[in-house]
Order: C-alpha cells, then structure tokens, then sequence
C-alpha cells in the first residue's frame, strides 16, 4: 500500500533552535499537510499545501510542497518549549481523497 | 464555535462487552472520518461518511466494528464483543468539502481500554 517515510523519527533540541523535518513517497501526491499532536489531543492542521513547489509558513513554521510532489518538510524557527509534541504529515491522493499518514516526529526540548 | 465533540474521553471496559464511540462533528462539514491511533500502528482510517453516508469502510478491521451515521450531526463507531487488541485511542475528525478533505478537525478522541 502506500506508505510516507517521515523523518526524523524523533529530535531533541535546545530552545532557540531551528527544527527540521521531512516526509517522502514513491507516490504522487495532490495535497501535503502538517499536522501537529499534543498528549491527550487530536491531531491539529498547521499548513496545508496544494501546489507543487509552494512555500507557505504560519508564524514560525514553514511548510513546502516538493517540485516532484513526492515530498515535502516542515521546518520551526526559534523553537520555544509550546513547540514539543508530534508532527504528522500527511499527503492526499488526487484518486480518492484519502490520506496517507507519516508515522510522525516527535519534538522534544531540552530544558 | 465548538469543535469535533467526542465521548466518552476513556472508556475501561472487559473483552466482550459492548463499546459504542460517540460524534458530534462541526456543523456544516459534509465528511466525517472515524480513525483509530496506537503506538504501533499509528494513525488508521476507518471509515469514512459522506452526507452521513458511508464511503469507505475497507479499513473497519472486522465485523466486531460498526459505524453509523443517523443524521448530519451525530455518528457512533461501536465494538461488539470487544476484544484486548481493540484497545487504542479512537478519534472522529470531519471535513468541510471534497476540495478541503485533507484539512481535518479533530475530536479530542476515545482512549479506550479493553481488559
């Protein structure tokens, strides 16, 4: 079945720091999303992306459609201790509509 | 504007038992998505409704698993005879339309527990 590669995995960081993170496919995907997840939470959208190659950033985040619509990643500026939680892309199929899930990156920030 | 509500919040129940999920989704989102989390597998969809009708339901594991959706505002997922396996956290998410069905409001989910 379809699968997305998130990674990394996991990412222990110093506040202040930037973040990065990534999602790729062997599928052509229509719509890229970014979803972040704190314990006890549902999953909430932080960018939606639905051309290839668009750049969009919300506050600190910055979200990119890749040119070949395989990929795409998400980076955080300036980390701050409300950033840590897990990041969840997500890629839709133009065919039906569902989406594929990462497996997700979990944010930690060292005190 | 109230989001995706869901209940119960948890759920402690003995295999066996009946379980029945509860959602109220955002008023005037046409899709409603019911999906469940564990560490292993992470996020799975498992059925999906339309104008309260179902979809997809090629990711409900077996028949043990029901979801219905009686009116625009109101859908169960229910587990009978529930088993240890189905123990996760189970969330329902809706949508506003075909075009924006990736952009998902959540519930706060069901962790449910099955002894």
């Amino acid at each position: 079945g379809q699968q997305l590669n998130q990674s990394p995995q996991s990412m222990f960081i110093q506040e202040g720091e930037d973040v990065s993170m990534n999602c790729t496919s062997s599928s052509i995907f229509n719509t890229w999303l970014w979803y972040k997840q704190e314990p006890g939470e549902g999953p909430v959208l932080l960018i939606a992306l639905y051309k290839a190659g668009e750049l969009t950033s919300n506050g600190r985040l910055t979200a990119q459609f890749g040119i070949t619509r395989k990929d795409s990643f998400l980076n955080i500026s300036a980390s701050i201790p409300s950033d840590v939680g897990i990041y969840f892309c997500a890629g839709q199929l133009r065919s039906n509509y569902q989406l594929i899930w990462g497996a997700g990156t979990k944010l930690i920030i060292k005190p | 504007d109230a989001g995706v509500i869901q209940s119960p919040r948890h759920e402690v129940t003995e295999m066996g038992q009946e379980v029945t999920l509860r959602c109220k989704p955002i008023s005037g989102h046409d899709y409603l998505f019911w999906y469940r989390q564990t560490m292993m597998r992470g996020l799975e969809l498992l059925i999906y409704f339309n104008n309260n009708v179902p979809i997809d339901d090629s990711g409900m594991p077996e028949d043990r698993f029901s979801a219905k959706m009686p009116n625009a505002s109101f859908s169960t997922l229910k587990i009978q005879p529930s088993e240890p396996r189905d123990s996760a956290v189970y969330f329902c998410a809706s949508s506003l339309s075909l075009t924006r069905a990736g952009e998902l409001f959540f519930g706060e989910g069901s962790r449910l527990t099955v002894l």
